[in-house]
């Protein structure tokens, strides 16, 4: 299972961009990278996943190097909705029998 | 549907009660899962069910009990409960023989523990 780094928190304004950036120097081959977002008093929520390059949708931006060490999950124009905790997760997705274990993850706090 | 349905949403008990939490998906998804949160903290993985069998057990004390029915519903029972198992108890739900960590899970919005 390759571990993952990320910073503890990040504060941000609205309308601002947030980039949050994650390590995972162990990926393996099959591995891909997964962000989950949770916020307060609710289950973490999917909101991206990736393999190589970029990938966006109407939630986020992923960016992947070449080498797959790292990625940074981007959050355009942020709105104090935008406030929760937001999880890495590298693994094989189409592992049987392997787990879903969460990091100690983002604290994202978004200021008017 | 992509829901993940979980009752009660709060629950209060007593040391030597016995209760049950209920998870409920219709989307055809036969891997689920019990979670545990305690404020503050990721949450922690407590029971995988893989096609309605326990799949993994991450050493979890035994006054906590899961059950899968069926491919629809998951329990998990509880029995004499301490107050540090006090906590947000998430359910979550993937597509069959997708457990590891780069799945797209579905979670519910979890059942607030109290142990008294």
């Amino acid at each position: 299972l390759a571990k993952t780094t990320q910073p503890i928190s990040m504060d941000s304004y609205e309308g601002q961009e947030v980039n949050i950036t994650c390590s995972h120097n162990n990926i393996a081959t099959n591995d891909y990278i997964t962000w989950y977002q949770q916020f307060p008093s609710q289950g973490p929520r999917f909101i991206i996943q990736g393999y190589k390059t970029k990938v966006t949708n109407e939630v986020a931006s992923l960016f992947i190097p070449a080498d797959r060490k790292s990625s940074t999950l981007s959050l355009p124009r942020v709105s104090l909705s935008d406030t929760a905790v937001y999880y890495c997760l590298v693994g094989d997705p189409y592992s049987s029998a392997s787990k879903i274990i969460f990091g100690s993850g983002t604290r994202l706090s978004i200021r008017p | 549907d992509t829901e993940v349905t979980q009752t009660p949403k709060h629950l209060v008990m007593g040391m030597t009660n016995k209760k049950s939490l209920k998870c409920e998906q219709h989307m055809g998804h036969r891997a689920m899962y019990w979670y545990k949160q305690k404020a503050k903290k990721p949450p922690e993985l407590m029971f995988v069910y893989s096609y309605e069998k326990l799949s993994i057990n991450e050493s979890v004390p035994s006054r906590f009990s899961p059950e899968c029915p069926n491919s629809s519903l998951l329990n998990l029972h509880l029995h004499a409960l301490q107050p540090e198992d006090s906590a947000l108890y998430l359910c979550a739900s993937s597509q069959e023989g997708r457990t590891g960590p780069g799945t797209e899970a579905f979670f519910g919005q979890g059942t607030r523990l109290t142990v008294v």
